[in-house]
């Protein structure tokens, strides 16, 4: 069965400081690959996706990340972080044949010191 | 501007007693899903409806019904709710259900039994 991993599960980080987060998936086969983001008391919503092209996929709010497939990854950074980047980020799969079903990783809270 | 609306955003439930959770959208999707989130985990999807078509997740427990009465309303219907069913209910819409579909959530709705 798919899984997706998100090894980080709590992350702090001061103001300006560089974030990668991890997210690997097991798929054999083509991919949809997503970064979804949760603020505090608010709704998840879609911080970038990954369809196909180019492995480096920018999103909204300064954030990026890359498809390596090789490794079955699509890691999630920031060069520099802000107070207001404090939430839960939550990386999640679908695949290209067959399900269409969001496959989501188990989230990473992601703290901002000021 | 909310495209995905769901109330209560808090629900309060005593063991056995049935309770009904709605979700609203103004997207036109044809596509809407309920998710379970329990605490440091996934969103678990219960189920989904395309336009009246309704598919049960293989593992949904079937105290967990849904209902679609129109384009714009799904509820989720839990029968007999245990202390193991509380957690936050997430409402979800998509175009449509290939695999690169975004989905939009609701905020979610917070279910404690008691």
């Amino acid at each position: 069965a798919q899984s997706v991993s998100q090894h980080n599960h709590h992350v702090i980080l001061s103001e300006a400081a560089s974030l990668e987060l991890g997210c690997n998936y097991s798929y054999g086969g083509t991919v949809n690959l997503f970064w979804y983001v949760q603020y505090p008391g608010q709704h998840l919503q879609l911080l970038l996706k990954y369809f196909s092209g180019d492995p480096l996929v920018k999103g909204i709010k300064g954030f990026e990340a890359e498809f390596i497939k090789s490794k079955f990854s699509f890691n999630l950074r920031k060069p520099s972080v802000q107070w207001s980047d404090t939430a839960e980020y939550f990386c999640a799969v679908t695949t290209t044949s067959g399900t269409y079903k969001y496959i989501f990783g188990t989230g990473t809270r992601l703290k901002v010191l000021a | 501007d909310a495209m995905v609306i769901q109330n209560p955003r808090y629900q309060v439930t005593q063991f056995g007693k049935p309770v009904t959770l709605s979700c609203s959208q103004t997207l036109n999707h044809n596509v809407m899903y309920w998710y379970q989130q329990k605490s440091s985990q996934a969103p678990k999807l219960l189920f989904h409806y395309y336009d009246k078509d309704f598919n049960n997740e293989a593992d949904t427990p079937d105290n967990f019904q849904s209902r679609r009465p129109n384009t714009s309303f799904c509820f989720l219907d839990i029968r007999s709710p245990g202390l193991g069913d509380a957690a936050m209910y997430l409402c979800a819409t998509s175009r449509d259900l290939a695999g690169g579909s975004e989905q939009y959530f609701g905020p979610g709705t917070r279910l404690t039994v008691t």
